[in-house]
């Protein structure tokens, strides 16, 4: 089975703090997403990355940045946290770019911006 | 924006009963797949219905897709408590690369 290691369950910061959410995968996909969720908005798509050093925006990248330095890591980074940040951030990873796969999800980081 | 809607948005039903859950969708896609989601916890997939399939099974579980009316169907027959979740439907576009866009979800709720 594919397992998708989000770092922390819970994360509670400071608006202004950089504060970085890891997300490891051990099944050498390399598709990796990140996203966040929000009630009555569903899932909303920050960035994504094709494979190692690739990247691409989302439809919310704004205040985030994202770092894959290794096939099984996928990073998200606030560069200065807002209160309006506060979510719960899913992860997940895919099989090559083949669209009949789906997505294997990570448990979630719910972050709280105070 | 969400190219899947669910409806309706919460459900609440006995055991044993059948539930079904509805998406729309606004563009043509290539496939529909749909998560479940246990509170505070990760989406796990489902099943996945190409866009040449019509109905599909797994278990206790039942897809239709109508491409003609954009909309999709999930049956979860003689349901448990253990049922109890979020469920959402999510589209991969015909003109948007392999990007999933996801509906808002039915919370479902199953009483013993």
């Amino acid at each position: 089975d594919v397992k998708v290691t989000q770092s922390s369950r819970y994360l509670v910061k400071r608006t202004g703090e950089k504060v970085f959410l890891e997300c490891v995968q051990d099944m050498d996909h390399e598709n990796m997403f990140w996203y966040r969720q929000d009630p009555g908005l569903g899932l909303r798509l920050i960035y994504f990355s094709y494979d190692v050093k690739m990247k691409e925006k989302g439809d919310i990248p704004e205040g985030y940045s994202v770092s894959r330095e290794k096939k099984e890591r996928f990073s998200l980074i606030l560069e200065s946290a807002s209160t309006n940040q506060t979510s719960m951030y899913l992860c997940a990873s895919k099989r090559v770019l083949i669209r009949n796969q789906p997505q294997h999800f990570g448990d979630g980081t719910r972050l709280s911006i105070l | 924006s969400q190219q899947g809607e669910e409806d309706p948005q919460a459900l609440s039903i006995q055991e044993g009963e059948n539930a079904t859950m509805n998406c729309s969708y606004k563009t043509s896609i290539n496939n529909l797949q749909w998560y479940r989601q246990n509170s505070g916890r990760g989406l796990v997939h489902l099943i996945l219905i190409r866009s040449n399939e019509r109905e599909k099974h797994s278990g206790r579980l039942r897809v239709t897709l109508d491409t003609s009316k954009k909309s999709s169907s999930l049956l979860i027959t003689a349901s448990r408590a253990a049922d109890t979740a979020s469920y959402f439907c999510a589209t991969v576009p015909n003109n948007a690369g392999n990007m999933l866009t996801f509906g808002g979800g039915t919370r479902l709720m199953v009483k013993p």
